[in-house]
Formats: structure tokens, sequence, C-alpha cells
């Protein structure tokens, strides 16, 4: 089965840029999206097709993808940024959805 | 506005089964697949099923194969998970996803599902 991997933590201070990666096998020959998750809510869906935006996400989240990692650019980051994100591809054996380990950013 | 809202979670006996349903209103519900994901309690996000528009296409995750059944009625714009033989290790909620191709574009709330004795 496909494996996803992502850092489990990464922080950065507020204004600056994050970056959370997502390795996985080729994983440039796949579309990946990328969902954040906060504390109690339900994940919502960020990147979607390596970096397009969902309408209501801003400009600050952006993806791209290539060879055996796809990554999750939030610039000028903000206390609200604060969550877990999760990659996800879809793969044609089981399991057909494939979601990585996620990765907790946190805001210092 | 897309709106998903799962019921049917509660506690259950190692053994036991419950039913999980998802209504979904704000979009064509009969033009799209629709998944069921799961979070155990301090845990990462795991795909459980997968349907498509039709019912003509379904799939399991192997953690939950043979044990779970997973169905739509497009009349009432609904989903339904049927959990049966259900483990301690199924303990987690239960979220219903609206796919878009290869995305899960709108989740639901979740519903808690324990099971324990």
């Amino acid at each position: 089965s496909y494996v996803l991997t992502q850092p489990p933590s990464v922080s950065v201070a507020p204004g600056k840029t994050a970056r959370i990666t997502c390795g996985g096998n080729n994983i440039g020959s796949k579309s990946v999206h990328w969902y954040q998750q906060k504390p109690g809510q339900a994940p919502v869906l960020v990147i979607y097709y390596d970096s397009d935006r969902p309408s209501g996400i801003p400009e600050r989240f952006s993806g791209s993808n290539s060879g055996n990692t796809a990554t999750l650019t939030i610039s000028r980051v903000e206390a609200g940024d604060e969550a877990d994100y999760y990659c996800q591809v879809w793969d044609s054996s089981s399991p057909l959805v494939v979601f990585g380990g996620g990765t907790k950013l946190t805001v210092l | 506005e897309v709106q998903l809202v799962e019921s049917g979670g509660g506690l259950v006996q190692p053994g036991g089964s419950l039913r999980l349903s998802c209504a979904a209103s704000g979009f064509t519900f009969s033009s799209y697949s629709m998944n069921w994901v799961r979070q155990a309690p301090g845990k990462g996000l795991e795909w459980v099923s997968y349907i498509s528009s039709s019912s003509s296409t379904i799939y399991y995750a192997d953690s939950v194969k043979g044990r779970f059944t997973i169905s739509r009625d497009n009349a009432k714009n609904s989903l339904y998970l049927q959990m049966n033989s259900l483990r301690a290790e199924d303990t987690a909620v239960y979220y219903c996803a609206k796919t878009t191709v290869t995305n899960l574009d709108y989740w639901g709330q979740g519903t808690l599902v324990t099971v324990s004795s």
C-alpha cells in the first residue's frame, strides 16, 4: 500500500513562512490534497490538485509537488494557522484514500 | 451551502453493532461519491469506506472489510455506515465527506463511536 510521510511537528514564528512536507514514492505523479484541522473541528480542504485553493482559503496557502515530495507552504503565518495539517492522495489499490500521518503546526 | 450532518454514534459493547447516518444538503447528493473517514482519539485521519454516486462501486479499508457496510439512499440524500462486530480499536470520531474526483471537499462535524464494555 502507498505510504505518505509527514514530519510530526513544524514550528514557525508569526509572519514567517511555514513549509510542511509530504513524502511518497514518486508522489509527483499523483495529485496531492491538503487539509487543515483545528482542535475539536472537522478537517477543511485548503489545497487540492497540488496547488489549487478552494474559495475562501487565503492566498497565503500554496502547494507544490515534484519527485518524491509535496509541500504545503503557508506564508506570513498567523496565530490562527495553528492546526494539524494532513496530505492525501487517491491510490488505485487499497487503501483507496491515503492520508499522511499529519503535522502539527505550532506558531511560536 | 453544503451541509453534512452525521448521527448514530454512541457507546457500544465489543461485538455490538451501530448504524451511522449522514444527512446531506446544499448540493446534488446523487451526483457525488462519498466517503467515511475516522479519527481515533489523539490520532490521525484514517479512510474507512467509499461509495460511488450510484452505489455501483464500493471500497473498504482492510481494517473494516467484512464488518462494515456502506450504503446510500439518493432519494433521501443520506449516506449510511452499518458497523458490525465492533472492536475497541474502532473507537473514533466518524466523518462523512463529499468527494469531488479525488479530494474530500466537504466534511461533516463527525459522530463519536465508543466501543467499550
